[in-house]
């Protein structure tokens, strides 16, 4: 049973375009969400974070807004770059910090000189 | 400083067998967990361990286990292998759990 569902398994941008990704999830429980970015035969790299009592963070071109009441999150890159193209998870925890991540099945972002 | 470093990068094993990873965390890191990952499925939490205790554990059966040395460097066994366990597995360090976990570049095992 999929806790964190990213629906869209490829996304295709033109470079300098904002790059939208989103995420939904089930478990009610969740309190602090988390996007990783996963470069082939590399490890995911984590990029951004967002706790339940906020709606966004932002860290440079990189936004993530969680949406509670749709159980919903989105991270936006702003302007998109070729080097943004990777395989993004998105992960939530059920305890703020926990390293049991339940993770979503990833979205390829292809950015488009 | 250092990454987390698995090892081996790659492996072939046959059905049946066994087989044990290993990760070495950043250094200070006290926290190690363990992720696998499959084209269908994403990422899996497998289980996490903190000064040498297990501290959570995913829902995989018992022929996945694992352990946490002193110096904090962690193994994974997988006994009886089965065609379905050919994945990356991926391990994570942090200092205390708190978020941004740090991953490895992973283990690549195919079952045969």
């Amino acid at each position: 049973d999929q806790q964190v569902k990213q629906n869209s398994p490829s996304l295709s941008v033109q470079e300098g375009r904002i790059s939208i990704l989103n995420c939904d999830y089930t478990n009610s429980m969740f309190d602090y969400f988390l996007w990783y970015k996963k470069y082939p035969a590399e490890g995911p790299t984590f990029l951004i974070s967002i706790s339940s009592i906020k709606d966004k963070n932002e860290d440079g071109r990189f936004t993530v807004f969680l949406n509670k009441s749709a159980k919903h999150l989105s991270l936006h890159i702003v302007p998109s770059q070729p080097g943004d193209s990777a395989v993004y998870f998105c992960a939530a925890s059920a305890q703020t910090g926990a390293n049991n991540l339940f993770f979503g099945t990833g979205t390829r972002l292809t950015v488009i000189p | 400083k250092a990454g987390v470093t698995q090892t081996p990068r790659y492996l072939i094993k046959t059905r049946g067998q066994q087989v044990t990873l290993s990760c070495s965390p950043i250094s200070g890191h006290r926290s190690v967990s363990w992720y696998q990952q499959t084209p269908g499925q994403g990422l899996q939490f497998l289980f996490e361990y903190f000064s040498e205790t297990q501290r959570n554990k995913g829902n995989f059966p018992g022929r996945f286990s694992g352990r946490q040395f002193s110096n904090s460097r962690s193994e994974m066994n997988v006994s009886t292998l089965e065609l379905g366990d050919s994945a990356l597995y991926l391990c994570a360090s942090s200092a205390t759990g708190v978020g941004g976990y740090t991953f490895g570049s992973g283990t690549r095992l195919t079952v045969v």
